[in-house]
């Protein structure tokens, strides 16, 4: 069985640009979150799809993030424009339930020059 | 919200002899503590987890203990071999809620 999979591995861009980081979640898992990890840095929660609804954006830091999970599947995290400390490692994590294992995949290691 | 605090940042051991990272949490509702694993260039990998209702639990050479009254949680490696080295995450998590992890320690054995 196929693991969490995201792409690109690695993104460097500059500031101000865009940059749109996909996750490929377990087949079946309707749960989805994104994390992200500044160097050093703790691994803090950005959001949760369950299926195609957001169950809690809470971890968003503002409104330059844009998430989607069109029918439920993969999902989409924009970041637009790209400030500097965007930088970081971006994981997404998928479970088949609330209050079961997250699995996570590989990350994308993004870095904004 | 939660918040979890992990010591130490950086550790190493030599190999065979054991490893412990210590985490403290604030929120005394979590009720759901894992521990990741991560290697170079994977993502996080469950390694071991304990609920609230359960003060120790051990998978071969791994082991958690909990203290709720304390409210801190300690990952034990024995026998530690030169795959241990990585770098561990300790997490809480309260219901349904989200997880809070720690800022993750870096294990290296020394051959």
């Amino acid at each position: 069985e196929a693991g969490v999979t995201q792409f690109p591995s690695h993104s460097v861009i500059e500031k101000g640009q865009t940059v749109t980081l996909r996750c490929d979640p377990i087949s079946g898992h309707d749960n989805l979150y994104w994390y992200r990890r500044v160097m050093g840095k703790e691994i803090k929660f950005l959001l949760h799809f369950v299926k195609e609804s957001k169950q809690d954006e809470s971890g968003m830091p503002n409104n330059r993030f844009l998430a989607e999970r069109t029918g439920g599947t993969y999902s989409t995290l924009k970041v637009q424009p790209a400030e500097l400390e965007d930088s970081g490692v971006y994981f997404c994590a998928s479970s088949p339930g609330t209050f079961t294992e997250q699995f996570f995949g590989p990350g994308t290691r993004l870095t904004v020059l | 919200g939660e918040n979890v605090e992990q010591h130490p940042s950086t550790l190493s051991v030599q190999e065979g002899d054991s490893a412990v990272i210590k985490c403290t949490y604030s929120d005394s509702a979590s009720n759901y503590f894992p521990w990741y694993k991560q290697e170079l260039g994977k993502g996080p990998q469950l390694i071991i987890d304990i609920r609230s209702n359960v003060g120790e639990k051990k998978d071969q050479r791994i082991a958690v203990t909990l203290n709720k009254t304390a409210k801190h949680f300690s990952l034990h490696i024995t026998e530690t071999q030169p795959e241990d080295s990585a770098v561990y995450f300790c997490a809480a998590l309260r219901g349904n809620e989200k997880l809070t992890f720690g800022t993750g320690t870096r294990l290296t054995i020394i051959p």
